[in-house]
């Protein structure tokens, strides 16, 4: 079954250094997105992107973050100068294109999540 | 601004027993509504997706009801064996909270013991 993989699957860095948690979302996909999940603390949006553009971002998604899709099946997220506060667990999540014969926008789709990267900021 | 409600917080219950997990939602104007899986330190596993127009959904042991007009879900498990342990984390996709992100209640997080 098709699935959204993340890569590491931990990530320990230096406050102050740059990062970047990559993800592969499901092929078919044309909807990406990340989230981040403090330790005890809930799911909470980033960003999402589409047609290769931000197609909606959170007040947490500052000019630290960005997001890329340097190729055709890798989506990424840097974080640029990280401080303490971004230790969280990052998840990345697809959904797919419109579906034929649906007047659903695709972005009523279910998303589906990989498995995360667990930053630690030192 | 949309928030996402769940109830209980914790729940423990013997095996073989028959579960309701609540979701409230406090903008109606929701796309879909998505229940998910959690695994102490795993990723998120949806488990079942409703669209604004529908009132239920069905995978195996598990129903979800949707009430879009009281802004309420519910996730019913049926049988309940130790493998369902985890947390249940409900998340709605809709206007007021942006029509392509998902926002997250605090989950259930649901012990089943033999």
């Amino acid at each position: 079954e098709p699935e959204v993989t993340q890569t590491p699957s931990h990530q320990v860095t230096q406050m102050g250094q740059e990062v970047i948690l990559r993800c592969v979302p499901i092929s078919n996909h044309l909807y990406f997105y990340w989230y981040r999940q403090i330790l005890g603390q809930k799911v909470e949006f980033l960003v999402s992107f589409y047609n290769n553009e931000i197609s909606e971002k959170s007040e947490i998604f500052d000019d630290q973050f960005s997001v890329e899709r340097p190729d055709g099946s890798n989506f990424t997220l840097k974080i640029r100068s990280t401080k303490l506060e971004d230790s969280a667990m990052y998840f990345c999540a697809s959904s797919e294109a419109l579906r034929p014969g649906s007047d659903y926008h695709s972005s009523y789709n279910e998303q589906f999540f990989g498995p995360g990267t667990r930053l630690t900021v030192l | 601004k949309q928030e996402v409600t769940q109830i209980p917080a914790a729940l423990s219950v013997p095996e073989g027993e028959n579960l309701v997990l609540n979701c409230s939602f406090t903008d109606s104007a929701i796309y879909n509504l998505q229940w998910f899986r959690q695994d102490p330190g795993k990723g998120l596993t949806s488990l079942l997706l409703i669209q604004s127009s529908q009132r239920e959904q069905t995978s195996g042991r598990l129903n979800a009801s949707l009430d879009k007009s009281s802004g309420r879900s519910t996730l019913y498990i049926a049988a309940s064996q130790p493998g369902d342990s985890a947390t249940y984390l409900c998340a709605v996709n809709g206007r007021s909270g942006g029509y392509n992100k998902l926002i997250f209640g605090a989950g259930t997080r649901l012990a089943v013991h033999p």
